[in-house]
């Protein structure tokens, strides 16, 4: 089946430095999504992205499709920023089924 | 940001009891997911809905688990006899359709005890 792999598993900042999240996917991903999960459990989709460069605020996402990848750029962190990125991804354009990673935990210190 | 509701947030189950949680997704959408969370982060897909209609599910082979999405009322997911192993989290997502971005709600942490 699909693997969804997210790197680096966790990561902690001071305050204003940079983070890159990394998605690998096994599969074509028709769509990919980045979500946000704060630590009360609401999921925020943050991109819907399955080619090519998207900018929401200090969130930067770009996903080499043909290379089965994506990533994720917060720049200058914030404390808010801190809680758990997922990356999904299903394999056809009409198709709900996601396969999420595991995540990547970001606490940002102040 | 997301309007799909959950209700409860939290529910506390013995084991063979029911639980049952209820989503209202997003105005207009008519594409309906429920997905489990559990404590390792692991993403479950369980069933979608478009209208009231199954589009996917798992198979549920137990059967322990039964959802629905009639019109006019709130979706439902339910687990007839619970177990330890069903501790996670609830997560229902809307869409517009089934190839679109999907809307999440806050979940329903079942604890069963």
């Amino acid at each position: 089946g699909q693997q969804v792999q997210q790197s680096p598993a966790s990561l902690v900042l001071q305050e204003g430095e940079n983070a890159e999240l990394q998605c690998n996917f096994s599969s074509t991903a028709t769509r990919l999504q980045w979500f946000y999960q704060h630590p009360g459990g609401r999921l925020v989709s943050l991109f819907y992205n399955p080619s090519g460069t998207k900018h929401t605020g200090r969130l930067t996402s770009t996903t080499v499709t043909n290379e089965r990848r994506s990533s994720l750029h917060i720049s200058s962190s914030q404390t808010t920023d801190s809680g758990t990125y997922f990356c999904a991804i299903a394999p056809g354009a009409n198709t709900g089924k996601l396969t999420f990673g595991h995540g990547t935990i970001l606490r940002v210190h102040p | 940001n997301s309007k799909v509701i959950q209700t409860p947030r939290y529910l506390v189950k013995g084991q063979g009891q029911k639980a049952k949680m209820r989503c209202i997704p997003e105005k207009g959408h008519p594409v309906v997911f429920w997905y489990q969370q559990n404590k390792n982060n692991e993403f479950k897909f369980l069933i979608n809905f478009q209208n009231q209609e199954v589009l996917q599910q798992i198979d549920m082979t137990e059967k322990r688990f039964s959802a629905e999405c009639p019109s006019n009322s709130p979706c439902s997911l339910e687990i007839q006899s619970s177990e330890a192993g069903d501790s996670a989290l609830y997560l229902c997502a809307s869409s517009q359709g089934a190839g679109n971005t999907l809307y999440f709600g806050e979940g329903s942490r079942l604890i069963v005890v």
